[in-house]
C-alpha cells in the first residue's frame, strides 16, 4: 500500500481539463510544500512535471499545474493532448525518517 | 547534457548480493542529492535511498540494513550495494538527481537497470 493515495485512473477528451488528486497526511503532503508530480510513458523513465507544489521545470508546458489544500495535492492538465496519456505519480517529502513518499500512480487516458 | 547511466543489472538468487552503478555526466554528483528509486514489474514507484549534499544517507524501511548507498566523487559515480536480496526486491532501479535536494523533486532520471531476484 502506497503512502500517498491517488485514483487508479482518470480520463478526459482532447482539449478538456482533468485533475488528479494525491492524498497524504499532515506528516507529508500537509506538512510541507514539497510535492512533486511525475509523468511516465510506457517503457520510459519518469519525468518531473511539477515540484514544490506549483513550480514547473523548464520545458514543461504551462498546461500542467499543481496545487495543494491541507493534506491533498492536485495536478491539473488543461487542454488535454494525446501525448498526455501516461501514468502520473505524486510524491512528497516525508520528513527525515521517510524522506520521499510516492503515490500509487494514476493512469491518465485521453479518450 | 546531463545524463545518468546505470549498470549492474542481473539475475541473483535470494540471499545474494549485487552492486548497481550510476555514472553521471554533465553534472557533479556531490553538488546534488542523489537517489535510487525502484519500480517492480507493473507496479508504482518506490523510493529506495538517498545520499544528501553533505553525504548523509537515508533509506526506506524496506531496505534499511540491507542496502548501502555511496558515491565516488573522483569517478562521479553513484552506487547501490544490495545484500540479502529478496524476491520482492525484483524491480527496475532508477538513479535520480535531486533538484538540488530531494525536496525539489528528482529532475534527471537514468534509463533504469533491471534486478531480478529468483532461484
Amino acid at each position: 500500500q502506497s503512502a500517498l493515495t491517488q485514483p487508479p485512473s482518470a480520463s478526459g477528451s482532447p482539449g478538456q481539463s482533468v485533475t488528479i488528486s494525491c492524498t497524504g497526511t499532515s506528516s507529508d503532503v500537509g506538512g510541507y510544500n514539497y510535492v512533486s508530480w511525475y509523468q511516465q510513458h510506457p517503457g520510459k523513465a519518469p519525468k518531473l512535471m511539477i515540484y514544490e507544489v506549483t513550480k514547473r521545470p523548464s520545458g514543461v508546458p504551462d498546461r500542467f499545474s499543481g496545487s495543494k489544500s491541507d493534506n491533498t495535492a492536485s495536478l491539473t492538465v488543461s487542454g488535454l493532448q494525446a501525448e498526455d496519456e501516461a501514468d502520473y505519480y505524486c510524491s512528497s517529502y516525508g520528513g527525515s525518517n521517510n524522506l520521499v513518499v510516492f503515490g500509487g500512480g494514476t493512469k491518465l487516458t485521453v479518450l | 547534457e546531463v545524463q545518468l547511466l546505470e549498470s549492474g543489472r542481473g539475475l541473483v538468487q535470494p540471499g545474494g548480493s549485487l552492486r548497481l552503478s550510476c555514472a553521471a555526466s554533465g553534472l557533479t554528483l556531490s553538488s546534488y542529492a542523489m537517489s535510487w528509486v525502484r519500480q517492480a514489474p507493473g507496479k508504482g514507484l518506490e523510493w529506495v535511498s538517498t545520499i544528501g549534499l553533505s553525504g548523509t544517507t537515508y533509506y526506506a524501511a524496506s531496505v534499511k540494513g540491507r542496502f548501502t548507498i555511496s558515491r565516488d566523487t573522483s569517478e562521479n559515480t553513484l552506487y547501490l550495494q544490495m545484500n540479502s536480496l529478496r524476491a520482492e526486491d525484483t524491480a527496475a532501479y532508477y538513479c535520480t538527481k535531486g533538484n538540488p535536494g530531494t525536496k525539489g523533486g528528482m529532475d534527471v532520471w537514468g534509463q533504469g537497470t533491471t534486478v531480478t531476484v529468483s532461484s
